[in-house]
């Protein structure tokens, strides 16, 4: 079956380190996605990819890259610069512009 | 920039009890989607609605799309303590990427 996979499920961060969270999917989507979730504040874009070796940040970019260098793959890097890391992180992708996403199961990451 | 607003933040219901949760937007939504997220999982989507006016069955969820496209509802007849979740609407955007409203947490007591 398709889908899209996130790993690890959860992570835990020292402060100052970087993070990389995997996020694959064999859907055949163009379209990749993240998305941050905090309590009480929906869902909010970090980065997002309309096609390989191309991305653009979303309304939170600050503290977070990217790379998709190739179609199914679309890691982000939660860097030190990012102030307040903990947080749930949703990776999503879709066939095309105005279709609908398919999420992964997510990623809990804690600063300890 | 763009906002979608939901309302309301958190329903308590008795099991049997309807359920609406709205969707508000200040500018011309391009399409609206929804999604329910169950507890201590992730978003799965629902539904898009694209026309103005469009309304949409899925079984005991009914989705409609306001006339001038700045509005948007989901209703649930009866709920049962399967819907409990919170269930988020998204607009389109001019770019293809969703912008999320904050979500409307649905709980249901037996």
């Amino acid at each position: 079956d398709g889908g899209i996979t996130q790993s690890p499920k959860y992570l835990f961060r020292k402060e100052g380190q970087n993070v990389t969270l995997s996020c694959e999917q064999n859907l055949n989507h163009d379209a990749m996605y993240w998305y941050r979730q905090d309590p009480g504040q929906g869902l909010r874009l970090i980065y997002y990819s309309q096609i390989v070796n191309d991305f653009q940040k979303g309304d939170i970019a600050e503290g977070y890259s990217v790379s998709r260098e190739k179609k199914e793959s679309f890691p982000l890097t939660v860097t030190s610069a990012q102030k307040n890391p903990t947080a749930f992180y949703l990776c999503a992708s879709s066939r095309t512009q105005g279709h609908g996403y398919t999420f992964g199961s997510g990623t809990r990451l804690t600063v300890v | 920039g763009q906002q979608v607003m939901q309302i309301p933040q958190y329903q308590h219901v008795q099991e049997g009890e309807d359920f609406t949760t709205y969707c508000n937007s200040s500018t011309t939504l391009s399409n609206i989607q929804w999604y329910k997220q169950r507890p201590g999982g992730h978003p799965v989507f629902l539904i898009q609605l694209v026309k103005s006016g469009e309304v949409k069955k899925q079984k005991r969820l009914t989705f409609q799309f306001g006339e001038a496209k700045k509005n948007s509802s989901l209703h649930i007849t009866a709920t049962q303590t399967t819907d409990v979740g919170t269930y988020f609407c998204a607009d389109g955007g001019s770019q293809g990427n969703l912008i999320f409203g904050k979500g409307t947490k649905l709980s249901v007591k037996p």
